[in-house]
C-alpha cells in the first residue's frame, strides 16, 4: 500500500449508531489531519495531529472523537451523529516543514 | 478580508482555450503556495507548487506576486479532462495549510 488509505470508502449509519473511520499513511509523515467537505462546500479543517499529539480542534462537536495511536494511523470515532453530518471526510498527511498535503480518497458518510 | 479568496466560477471554456485563475491571500508572512485540483466527489490532489520566479509544468503555469499577495494559474490549450475545481492553497508557516474555496472549470467540446 502506498500513500494515504482511508476505510471505509462509503458508510451509511443511523443517528444512534457508533462507527469509526480509519486512515493510514505509508509516507513516513509526522502530521495527520481530518477534514470535512459537505456537498458543494469548501474543505473544513477538523483536527490536526503533529507527532501523534493533537494540536488543533476547530470547534468540532464532541460527537466526533479523533484518535491517533501513532504517527501512521488516525481514527475518527463517530457517535449520535446528525443528518447534517453527512459529508465526505478526508484524511491527509504531511511532513512538518515540508510541502503540501497528501489526501486519502475519503469516506463518504451518510447519516440517516 | 478572507484568508484566501478565489472566484468560485464556474469558468466555462471551449477546448483549446487559455484560461487563467487568480487567488489573493491576506497573510503577508505566508511562506509557500500551491494549486490543488479536485475532481467531483474525489480528494484534492497537488497540481503544482508556486514559486516567486514562476513555474511551468506542461500546459500549466503558476505565478506568485508577493507584493500584491496574489497567485495565478494559467492553463493553455484546455482539455476536457481539465474540468475540475482548482484550489488555491497557502502555507502560513506555523499553522495548517489554508485552502481557498476553489474555482470550478468546465471545458466544453
Amino acid at each position: 500500500e502506498t500513500g494515504v488509505t482511508q476505510t471505509p470508502r462509503h458508510l451509511v449509519m443511523g443517528m444512534t449508531n457508533k462507527k469509526s473511520l480509519k486512515c493510514e499513511q505509508h509516507l513516513g509523515h509526522n502530521a495527520m489531519y481530518w477534514y470535512k467537505q459537505s456537498a458543494k462546500k469548501p474543505l473544513e479543517l477538523m483536527f490536526v495531529y503533529n507527532f501523534k499529539e493533537q494540536t488543533e480542534n476547530n470547534s468540532v462537536p464532541s460527537r466526533f472523537s479523533p484518535e491517533c495511536p501513532n504517527s501512521s494511523h488516525l481514527f475518527l470515532h463517530l457517535h449520535t451523529l446528525q443528518p447534517e453530518d453527512s459529508a465526505l471526510y478526508l484524511c491527509a498527511s504531511s511532513q512538518l516543514g515540508g510541502e503540501g498535503y497528501t489526501f486519502g480518497s475519503g469516506t463518504r458518510l451518510t447519516v440517516v | 478580508r478572507k484568508e484566501v479568496e478565489q472566484d468560485p466560477g464556474p469558468f466555462n471554456v471551449p477546448e483549446g482555450a487559455t484560461v487563467a485563475f487568480n487567488c489573493t491571500y491576506s497573510n503577508s508572512a505566508s511562506q509557500s503556495f500551491f494549486w490543488y485540483r479536485q475532481d467531483c466527489r474525489k480528494e484534492p490532489k497537488l497540481l503544482m507548487s508556486v514559486y516567486s520566479s514562476g513555474n511551468e509544468d506542461g500546459r500549466f503555469t503558476a505565478q506568485l506576486n508577493r507584493a500584491s499577495q496574489y497567485i495565478s494559474l494559467l492553463i493553455r490549450d484546455s482539455k476536457l479532462s481539465d474540468s475540475a475545481t482548482y484550489l488555491c492553497v497557502v502555507n502560513p508557516g506555523n499553522t495548517p495549510l489554508v485552502f481557498g474555496k476553489g474555482t470550478r472549470l468546465s471545458v466544453i467540446a
